[in-house]
């Protein structure tokens, strides 16, 4: 199975910063990795899918990058909703896998 | 717009069968495009994808290795519904579990439940 690293644990960032998230794959999925935001007691929320394809009702400041095993999340710029947990997820292969998340925390 | 809605009891003995039950609106089971899946969560797991069915002129199913012995997705036409059973469960199934339709990535989620394997 591949599995997705994440990188750092946790981002401490004010409001306004930007941030950037790394998901690296053991193994090369192409362009199919998605990214994910979860906030306490919910479920998570697709923000980007096929690598750099924002979902529906997803903001601007929210761009994904990359190919093959090296990926980014960018925050342009955090507004106080941002402070979560975020996955990087892979369906290029069965079975799906998730990376262990990163905590975007504020600073 | 696409709502999940989950249902199923929230405690299960060591041993039994774990059921869950996901009903689609704004979509439907039968779809040529999507997924319907089962995904669980805890603490030490992280985020597990445990399986899913598909209709692609025929029904498919795929499961994860970890369960595969264990579970059986099935879809349910006439309710527009899918189910989740999972056998011979032990404290380590204690997780909160999600259903969720995916096209591109998990775009629709239920709202997750707490199943709790204890005596």
């Amino acid at each position: 199975e591949i599995v997705l690293t994440q990188s750092p644990a946790t981002l401490s960032l004010s409001p306004g910063e930007r941030a950037a998230l790394s998901c690296r794959a053991s193994q090369s999925v192409s362009s199919s990795l998605a990214w994910y935001q979860q906030k306490p007691g919910q479920a998570p929320r697709l923000l980007i899918y096929d690598a750099s394809n924002r979902a529906i009702d997803i903001p601007a400041r929210f761009r994904g990058s990359g190919f093959g095993t090296d990926f980014t999340l960018t925050i342009s710029s955090l507004e106080p909703e941002d402070f979560a947990v975020y996955f990087c997820q892979q369906r290029s292969n069965w079975p799906r896998t998730f990376g262990q998340g990163t905590k975007v925390e504020i600073k | 717009q696409v709502q999940l809605q989950q249902s199923g009891p929230g405690l299960v003995k060591p041993s039994q069968t774990l059921s869950l039950t996901c009903a689609i609106s704004g979509d439907s089971v039968s779809s040529n495009s999507a997924a319907w899946t089962w995904i669980r969560q805890s603490p030490s797991r992280g985020l597990e994808w445990l399986g899913g069915t598909y209709y692609r002129s025929k029904w498919y199913n795929d499961y994860a290795v970890s369960v595969k012995s264990r579970i059986t997705i099935r879809p349910d036409t006439s309710k527009n519904q899918f189910s989740l059973q999972l056998n011979s469960v032990t404290p380590e199934d204690t997780a909160i579990y999600y259903c969720a339709r995916e096209i591109g990535g998990f775009d629709f989620w239920g709202q997750g439940a707490l199943v709790t394997v204890s005596s």
